[in-house]
């Protein structure tokens, strides 16, 4: 069936270090959407990418897919500590009959 | 953006009984909803999709018959955790997306935390 891996699982960085996680799929995706979810809280959506070899950026965040459309990553530049959460990649898996969610990678930012 | 609701945000009950989670798109029409369950620091696991005027559709190794859904418009699903018993203790979210394509971008429920004793 298919998989969807992220990598690292978790993640402690230094406030102002930078940050990325990886999100692989074992099938290719028509889209791949990103999620932020603070600890307690529910899932934000961040950004979709759809085309092959995007890249988007939010301020401090890049987002990219890859030519492939099987993986994607999520890079933060000189993290803050906002930016404690977890991240989600999401996409519509086992050809688009469900959305389903990435295991996320937690980050922890030490002020 | 929009704005998905769910009640209630906490519930504690005893084993046995029956519990139902309200989850409404406040400020748009919702023909599909996801129902997810997640355990601490675990990801999210799709439940059930939730289709307007017709039967939801379960996720490989849910029981349909103790998680009942039920979306009766196009604002309002609701999932009721039937005859529930403490491994049903988790965080229910529900989403749901705008516009037509299931896949759009989803709007989350703030969630209900499942607590059975």
């Amino acid at each position: 069936g298919q998989q969807v891996m992220q990598i690292p699982q978790y993640q402690h960085v230094q406030e102002g270090e930078d940050f990325t996680t990886y999100c692989n799929s074992s099938t290719t995706l028509s889209n791949i959407q990103w999620y932020k979810q603070r600890p307690g809280g529910h899932p934000v959506f961040l950004i979709q990418l759809v085309k092959s070899g995007e890249v988007k950026k939010q301020k401090r965040l890049t987002f990219q897919f890859g030519e492939a459309k099987k993986n994607s990553s999520l890079h933060i530049t000189a993290t803050q500590t906002t930016d404690v959460g977890t991240y989600f990649c999401a996409g519509p898996w086992n050809y688009g009959q469900n959305f389903v969610f990435g295991p996320g990678t937690r980050l922890s930012v030490l002020p | 953006g929009a704005v998905v609701s769910q009640h209630p945000s906490w519930v504690i009950c005893k084993s046995g009984t029956s519990v139902k989670i309200e989850c409404r798109s406040l400020d748009f029409q919702a023909t599909t909803m996801f129902w997810y369950r997640q355990f601490p620091k675990q990801s999210l696991m799709l439940m059930a999709t939730s289709n307007e005027g017709s039967k939801a559709t379960y996720e490989q190794g849910v029981e349909k018959d103790k998680f009942l859904i039920n979306h009766a418009s196009l604002t309002l699903s609701t999932l009721t955790v039937t005859s529930a018993h403490p491994e049903d203790s988790s965080f229910y979210i529900c989403s749901a997306p705008l516009g037509s394509a299931s896949y759009n971008e989803q709007f989350f429920g703030p969630g209900t935390r499942l607590t059975v004793l």
